[in-house]
Order: C-alpha cells, then sequence, then structure tokens
C-alpha cells in the first residue's frame, strides 16, 4: 500500500498561488495520483488525476517528476473558497479491486 | 442518477437502535464504497464493493456494521445496536470501475448521530 506524506496545514493569501507536494515514495508502477478537496460538510470532491509530468486543468495543475515519489498540487491566485482540506491519494489494486486510503490531508486556509 | 445520493442526510438515533443507511451510486458505476469520518477526523475506508460482492470488508470496525448490495446498485450500510462512537457522517462514494486511474465520486454523506 502506498502510503503518502502531506503536510498538516498550510496558511496563504487571497491571490497567491498554493503549492502542496505529497510524499509517496513507495508508488506502484500501476498507481496513479489523485487529489481530492473537501469542504467542511461535504464529501470529498475530485480536483485532479496524473500518472506523470505535468497535468493541468481548470482548477489546478499536478507536477509529478520522473521518478513519481512525490507529487505537487498547484493552485494558482487563490480566493478565500480555496479554504479546505485536500487530500492526496495513490491507488492501490488489491486482488482485483481498489482501496482508496485517505490520509490525514493538508488544511489549507486563505486569508484575505 | 446525476451523482451519488446518500439517505437520510441526516439521522439522530438512541443508543443500541439499528439504523440503515443507503446509498444510490451514479448510473453504470460498477464500484461502491463506504467511508466513514468522525467530526475534525480524517475519512476512514470501510468497505467496498464490486458489483454486488465485497472483496474487502476489512475496514468494517466490529461485527455490528454490515453492508449489501442488490442487482450491482444500491447498497446498504447497516449498524445494529449503535453506540455513542458510531457518530459520525457515513461517506458512500462510487466510481465506473475498482481500480487505480478510476476516479471515485462522494455522496453529500449521511450524518449519523447516536444519544
Amino acid at each position: 500500500l502506498a502510503k503518502t506524506t502531506q503536510p498538516i496545514s498550510m496558511d496563504s493569501y487571497e491571490g497567491q498561488e498554493v503549492n502542496i507536494t505529497c510524499s509517496h515514495n513507495n508508488i506502484a508502477t500501476n498507481d496513479y495520483i489523485t487529489w481530492y478537496q473537501q469542504f467542511p460538510s461535504q464529501g470529498p470532491r475530485f480536483i485532479i488525476q496524473g500518472y506523470k509530468t505535468k497535468v493541468t486543468n481548470e482548477v489546478a495543475s499536478l507536477f509529478i517528476p520522473a521518478d513519481r515519489k512525490s507529487s505537487t498540487l498547484s493552485l494558482p491566485r487563490v480566493s478565500l473558497s480555496d479554504t479546505a482540506v485536500y487530500y492526496c491519494l495513490v491507488g492501490d489494486e488489491v486482488w482485483d479491486g481498489n482501496k482508496l486510503v485517505f490520509g490525514a490531508g493538508t488544511i489549507l486556509r486563505v486569508k484575505s | 442518477g446525476a451523482g451519488v445520493s446518500q439517505s437520510p442526510s441526516n439521522k439522530v438515533t438512541e443508543k443500541g437502535k439499528d439504523v440503515e443507511l443507503r446509498c444510490d451510486p451514479i448510473s453504470g458505476h460498477t464500484a461502491l464504497y463506504w467511508y466513514r469520518q468522525s467530526l475534525g477526523q480524517g475519512l476512514e475506508f470501510l468497505i467496498y464493493f464490486q458489483g454486488n460482492s465485497a472483496p474487502d470488508k476489512s475496514g468494517l470496525p466490529s461485527d455490528r456494521f454490515s453492508a449489501e448490495r442488490t442487482g450491482g446498485s444500491v447498497s446498504t450500510l447497516t449498524i445494529q445496536r449503535t453506540q455513542q462512537e458510531d457518530s459520525a457522517v457515513y461517506l458512500c462514494a462510487s466510481s465506473l470501475r475498482a481500480g487505480s486511474g478510476n476516479t471515485i465520486y462522494f455522496g453529500e454523506g449521511s450524518w449519523l448521530t447516536v444519544v
């Protein structure tokens, strides 16, 4: 099971770029890296997923180095509404299925 | 449906009573997952289904917890003889298939309070 490590919390200000790094030293060849966002009182919401190099969508970018032992979620020009918990997940195929184990996540606080 | 639907959204029950939580996954999704999240805590995996079978039940906290899925669609999580430590939000999620690379989508959760 690929264990992930990410910072417990981060503080930022509106308009800044935020980079959250996740370490996953034991990532397996077939594993994808997925990031979720969770607001209070809501279920987690998919943000972005990648396998290698860089992925970008309308919300964020995901940078993955060649060794894939870490990944960085980049949120451009954050706003107050980006205050949430961000989870880094690395899939682990168990038999013919998949069990995603969430870590503690990173609490991002955006201040005005 | 358009998203994962869970019911009830809120449930207050007395200690010792049984509760049933329902999850209706996204249409066509074969994999279904149950997680639990206590106040201020991270997500705890409970069980997942591939079709109607549950290859991994290792996350169920005790034998008071059980889950089933029928017709490859709706799932029910049952908690017997509820205890106060069962109070949490129970989140259901589904994905097109199981396996790394498949995005899982969460419902809004069922908030359970045991008094």
